[in-house]
């Protein structure tokens, strides 16, 4: 079956600029994360879905980041007045409810110039 | 604060030799433990997991991890390796209240020359 898919798969913009990450997760999953991996580290988990409860968007690094998520399907995030800081490899994952393996899209490689 | 060290950034490796990656969680409640692979240019594909039960957890590609709850780690091994085992592995803890969100380690880049 189709995995979970990101678009696009390559971004750059401007600094300044606006940009929206989008995520379609495996049908049926209803917990859906994002996590951002920048150059020669690990993943820093960002924002995660699950259901209708209240997202968790503890690991958002400022204001300037947001996600929405629609129903149980599509999720987008959305940076605001991008820095150069935020070059990085945006992944999203998702999951069934109450099971711990997610599973990763390949992500999208955001570069800001 | 749950927190992951990976003890190695870079591990080479001769083909056939066997290997070992470190991993190290900082946890106060239980966790679940996983290792994660990365390909160059993929993206990850989980390599095994332990929850519950045996602390030998035995994952795909021949790879197996112990889980050490006196030493707190959790680190993946293979006895021999094959060229294609080239990749970036993640070491990550989930603890169960906190609604399945992963914490990664920094990665170890394993790289197996011939």
């Amino acid at each position: 079956g189709a995995g979970v898919s990101q678009s696009p798969s390559n971004k750059v913009t401007e600094k300044g600029k606006d940009v929206e990450l989008r995520c379609d997760p495996i049908s049926g999953h209803t917990a859906l994360y994002w996590y951002r991996q920048r150059l020669g580290q690990g993943l820093e988990f960002l924002i995660y879905f699950q259901g209708n409860s209240a997202p968790d968007k503890s690991g958002l690094p400022s204001d300037r980041f947001s996600a929405e998520r629609t129903g149980e399907s599509v999720s987008t995030l959305t940076i605001q007045r991008t820095q150069q800081e935020d070059s990085a490899v945006y992944l999203c994952a998702s999951s069934l409810e109450r099971t711990v393996e997610q599973y990763f899209g390949p992500g999208t490689r955001l570069t800001v110039t | 604060a749950q927190s992951v060290t990976q003890l190695d950034s870079q591990v080479p490796v001769f083909e056939e030799a066997p290997v070992e990656l470190r991993c190290n969680y900082s946890s106060s409640v239980s966790v679940y433990l996983f290792w994660y692979v990365q390909y160059p240019n993929q993206g990850l594909q989980l390599l095994l997991k332990y929850l519950s039960g045996s602390t030998l957890v035995k994952g795909i590609n021949g790879f197996e991890a112990e889980f050490n709850k006196s030493q707190t780690s959790f680190h993946l091994r293979k006895p021999s390796v094959h060229i294609s085992d080239t990749a970036e592995y993640f070491c990550a803890v989930s603890e169960g209240n906190q609604g399945g969100k992963l914490i990664f380690g920094q990665g170890t880049e394993l790289s197996v020359k011939p």
